[in-house]
């Protein structure tokens, strides 16, 4: 069964510091994707990004970057220059392409952020 | 485009009480499911459907019932509130396909006492 771990549950830096967050996934699938979400304070959850097994091009997203490692598992989430407002929970999900995602994403617990000012 | 639309906001409920929980979307998508998210727990699959017609459970389905006569809406209902369905409860919505953002609505926060 797929499973995202993420280990940080919370981070806590002080603003203009980068800041990276770890997320490792399980899967046997050979095709799925990879997504990260962000829930600020107020609750709803945004999407941030979304990345396919057979494409390990990192991204960079202004002060955002994510790096796809296949060998390690991993696609790990960079913010650069931290700011308050990036103050948020972050989650990392995983949907297998087999049954055509029928069975929705599989999340991560999160990691919590706290941006200092 | 309202986007995925759910009602009530707050919810507070007694155990053994009944009570629905509406989910609508507007984008005409296939797709359609329920997680709850329970503190340190992430988002967990409640049940999802990928058509009118159509609905399966996910990882967490005990206690919850869904139906879908329409594309548009997914209502979710608990038969018979416990204090463990105490949670925050989000709708979401996407096209068909593994590949597709999900669409969040603002999420239900239930409480059962």
């Amino acid at each position: 069964a797929q499973k995202v771990t993420q280990a940080q549950t919370e981070i806590s830096v002080v603003e203009k510091e980068d800041v990276t967050l770890d997320c490792v996934y399980e899967t046997r699938d050979t095709t799925y994707y990879l997504f990260w979400y962000k829930q600020p304070p107020s609750g709803e959850l945004v999407f941030l990004i979304r990345r396919n097994s057979f494409d390990e091009q990192n991204e960079i997203s202004g002060r955002y970057s994510w790096n796809f490692q296949k060998s390690t598992s991993s696609f790990n989430f960079t913010i650069t220059a931290s700011q308050v407002v990036d103050s948020a929970v972050y989650f990392c999900a995983l949907s297998e392409i087999s049954g055509g995602g029928a069975d929705g994403l599989t999340f991560g617990k999160g990691t919590h952020l706290i941006i200092q000012p | 485009n309202a986007g995925v639309t759910q009602t009530p906001k707050f919810q507070v409920l007694k155990t053994g009480q009944s009570m629905t929980l509406q989910c609508a979307q507007d984008m005409n998508h296939e797709y359609m499911s329920w997680y709850r998210q329970d503190p340190g727990m992430g988002l967990r699959l409640i049940h999802y459907s990928v058509g009118a017609g159509i609905t399966d459970q996910g990882e967490v389905p005990n206690g919850y019932n869904v139906s879908r006569s329409t594309t548009e809406d997914f209502p979710l209902r608990l038969l018979s509130a416990a204090p463990s369905q105490t949670s925050v409860y989000f709708c979401a919505s996407r096209e068909t396909g593994a590949n597709y953002e999900q669409y969040f609505g603002p999420g239900t926060r239930l409480t059962v006492t």
